[in-house]
């Protein structure tokens, strides 16, 4: 998974309890990207991150923040976690290209389970 | 709102048969991305096509794009069991580096 580890692999906790997700990568690429995969609704991006402390809103950022202060993590926090937060995370990362080209390497994602 | 919208939902063929699936998108692109997902894992990038490109190939991946249209397709020739898994489009802007994904096509190869 191209030097991309995401933690937990799982989760399960209550609602109104704060999670935090990590991103990890050893591939020193500028963007980093969260995206939230569910039936029906492929995957959306909920924040990326354009370089250490740059980031911006997906289409789906509501309830969810994100942080990062150092090139190879970047963090995912649900402040007060909700059941339609239950989903499958993933992380990827990508590195500019000229023209606005770059492919993406995903994590392998963390399941999260909001009882 | 998904930008890519893939069509079928779901594909089942033969070993050994083609596998063609569809790619539709709504606003103007850059770039149009193929990812394949094996079932409980990541996403796998696949190909890459310009908006300025109308076809290209990557082994048994073929790849056409009619920005006229708005459509984009994936055909895999031969297609194997290890071809089973969800493939998704994915289109890039001409503003920075997101991707808009669509809710993928599954495919199963019966062997």
């Amino acid at each position: 998974d191209a030097g991309i580890t995401q933690s937990p692999r799982h989760k399960v906790t209550e609602t109104g309890t704060p999670v935090t997700l990590r991103c990890h990568q050893t591939e020193n690429h500028r963007y980093m990207y969260w995206y939230r995969q569910d039936p029906g609704h492929g995957l959306r991006l909920i924040h990326y991150s354009y370089g250490v402390k740059d980031t911006d809103k997906g289409e789906v950022s509501d309830g969810y923040s994100v942080s990062r202060s150092k090139t190879e993590d970047f963090l995912l926090t649900l402040e007060s976690a909700t059941s339609s937060q239950t989903s499958v995370y993933f992380c990827a990362i990508s590195e500019p290209q000229k023209g606005g080209l770059a492919e993406q390497y995903f994590g392998p994602g963390t399941r999260l389970t909001v009882t | 709102s998904q930008q890519g919208e893939e069509d079928p939902q779901a594909l089942s063929i033969q070993e050994g048969e083609n596998a063609t699936m569809n790619c539709s998108y709504k606003t103007s692109i850059n770039n149009l991305q193929w990812y394949r997902q094996n079932s409980g894992r990541g996403l796998v990038h696949l190909i890459l096509i310009r908006s300025n490109e109308r076809e290209k190939h990557s082994g048994r991946l073929r790849v056409t794009l009619d920005t006229s249209k708005k459509s984009s397709s994936l055909l895999i020739t031969a297609s194997r069991a290890a071809d089973t898994a969800s493939y998704f489009c994915a289109t890039g802007g001409a503003a920075g580096n997101k991707l808009t994904f669509g809710g993928g096509t599954r495919v199963l190869v019966k062997p």
